[in-house]
C-alpha cells in the first residue's frame, strides 16, 4: 500500500524557476526521504529528513518536515532541465523498509 | 565498486508461464529488498531480507511470488504462473545492515521491466 500523496502529481516550470513538490503521510515515521527517479528506472536517494529535524538543506534541495501536519516538502531551486524527472517521497516508519507515495512529475523546459 | 545490478532488464512472457528476476546487491551489503513499481505508481514493498533469510515478505502478493537469497548476496524473485497484471517494473535495493529505527541507505539498481501479455 502507499503511505502518501505528493502534490502536485505533475508540475511543469521553465529552468531557472523554483520547483516546490509537497508531500503528505499518514502514520509515524523514524524519517523522510526524496527520491528522484529517471525514465521510470532506478531511484536515487536524493536528501533524509529525521522526524525531529524540521529543515534540511543539501545544495539547491531544501526539505522542510511538519510531522503535526504530516507532510513535508522538496523545493528545488534555480531549476535545470537536467532535473526533468518524477521525485518521491518515501517514509522510514522504523521497520526498514521504505513506504513510496505515488510520485511527482517535474518537467523543466529550456 | 559497482552498484546493484538487476537481470533481465527487461522480461516478456506469456501469461502462465514462469520467471526469475535476479538481483547482485553491492558487495558487503547484509540488507536486500524487492520492489514493485506499477505504471504511474510508486514503488510498492515486497519482501527484504537481512543475511539469507527473508525478515518480512510481508508485502508479497499471494503465494505465486517468491524470493530467495542463498548465499546472502545474490537474490532471485520467483513468480509461478505469471498474470497480466504482474506487469510492472521490480526494483532491487541493498543496504549496508538493516538496524530498527536507524537510517540506513538503500541503493536502487535499475530494475527489471516485467510484461506478460
Amino acid at each position: 500500500s502507499q503511505q502518501g500523496e505528493e502534490d502536485p502529481q505533475a508540475l511543469s516550470i521553465q529552468e531557472g524557476e523554483n520547483a516546490t513538490m509537497n508531500c503528505s503521510y499518514k502514520t509515524s515515521i523514524n524519517n523522510l526521504q526524496w527520491y528522484r527517479q529517471n525514465s521510470g528506472r532506478g531511484l536515487v536517494h536524493l536528501i533524509l529528513i529525521r522526524s525531529n529535524e524540521r529543515e534540511k538543506h543539501s545544495g539547491r534541495l531544501r526539505v522542510t518536515l511538519d510531522t503535526s501536519k504530516k507532510s513535508s516538502s522538496l523545493l528545488i531551486t534555480a531549476s535545470r532541465a537536467a532535473d526533468t524527472a518524477s521525485y518521491f517521497c518515501a517514509t522510514d516508519e522504523g521497520y526498514s523498509t521504505l513506504t513510496f507515495g505515488k510520485g511527482t512529475m517535474l518537467l523543466v523546459s529550456p | 565498486g559497482a552498484g546493484v545490478s538487476q537481470t533481465p532488464s527487461n522480461k516478456v512472457t506469456e501469461k502462465g508461464k514462469y520467471v526469475e528476476l535476479r538481483c547482485d546487491p553491492i558487495s558487503g551489503h547484509t540488507a536486500l529488498y524487492w520492489y514493485r513499481q506499477s505504471l504511474g505508481q510508486g514503488p510498492e514493498f515486497l519482501i527484504y531480507f537481512q543475511g539469507t533469510g527473508a525478515a518480512d515478505d510481508s508485502g508479497l502478493p499471494n503465494d505465486r511470488f517468491f524470493a530467495v537469497r542463498p548465499e546472502g548476496s545474490v537474490s532471485t524473485l520467483k513468480i509461478q504462473r505469471t498474470e497480466r497484471g504482474d506487469s510492472a517494473v521490480y526494483l532491487c535495493a541493498s543496504s549496508l545492515t538493516v538496524l530498527a529505527g536507524n537510517y540506513n541507505e538503500q541503493f536502487f539498481g535499475p530494475g527489471t521491466r516485467l510484461t506478460v501479455l
